[in-house]
């Protein structure tokens, strides 16, 4: 257990409908990350935040993704009118400024 | 674009013996670097890290080894165990983001 948790640790949802999951990082991390993975694949970075800021999106974050830190300690990822191509292990990872990233368990998403 | 890939997408090794696992990097501007296991339905976990201005590092039975003129990272596993089965990814961290390879699977044969 890094202390980096996740909830929940499992969704199934239907196509066309809007989820979101919860990160709780380490209490000390300034910074918090979102991945996401598919199966066989390295975790693919989503946008993470320092503090409140979100400093950093990545291409693959589209329109219906968006993902807060209202006071800097917890974050939710939001997806909007889920894809089957959603379907995937969304991972958050936290860490003092530059240094080593700490995972949590991930969710894992299963879009029917 | 920016990569980080691995040469041998499996590995099998007997238990006991030393396992070494390769990564390439892309980005010549990566200063950071990281190895990461996964386990089946876990989130990965942080084994060791390296700086550029190093090229070797070594923690509790592994050892990182670092080689930007050719841009190569590995890590090797002293006295290979069954609880080091897993998947192993190399990350290049050039600011803020990590950069993950596909990783390679390390199965230990009792």
């Amino acid at each position: 257990d890094t202390g980096v948790s996740q909830d929940p640790r499992h969704k199934i949802t239907k196509r066309g409908q809007n989820v979101t999951f919860r990160c709780d990082p380490i209490s000390e991390h300034n910074r918090l990350y979102w991945y996401r993975q598919t199966l066989g694949q390295g975790p693919e970075f989503l946008t993470y935040f320092q503090n409140e800021a979100q400093l950093e999106k990545s291409r693959l974050l589209s329109d219906r993704f968006s993902a807060e830190r209202p006071k800097g300690s917890f974050s939710t990822l939001e997806i909007q009118r889920t894809e089957q191509g959603d379907s995937a292990m969304y991972l958050c990872a936290s860490s003092s400024d530059r240094l080593e990233q700490y995972f949590g368990p991930g969710t894992r998403l299963t879009v029917t | 674009g920016e990569s980080v890939g691995l040469h041998l997408p499996t590995l099998s090794v007997q238990e006991g013996d030393n396992s070494i696992i390769n990564c390439a990097y892309s980005n010549s501007a990566s200063d950071y670097f990281i190895w990461y296991k996964q386990e089946s339905g876990k989130g990965p976990q942080f084994i060791i890290d390296i700086r550029s201005n190093m090229d070797k590092r070594q923690g509790q039975r592994v050892t990182v080894l670092l080689n930007k003129t050719v841009k190569h990272l590995s890590l090797q596993i002293a006295a290979t165990q069954p609880g080091d089965s897993a998947v192993y990814f190399c990350a290049e961290n050039p600011g803020g983001k990590l950069i993950f390879g596909q990783g390679t699977e390390l199965s230990v044969k009792p």
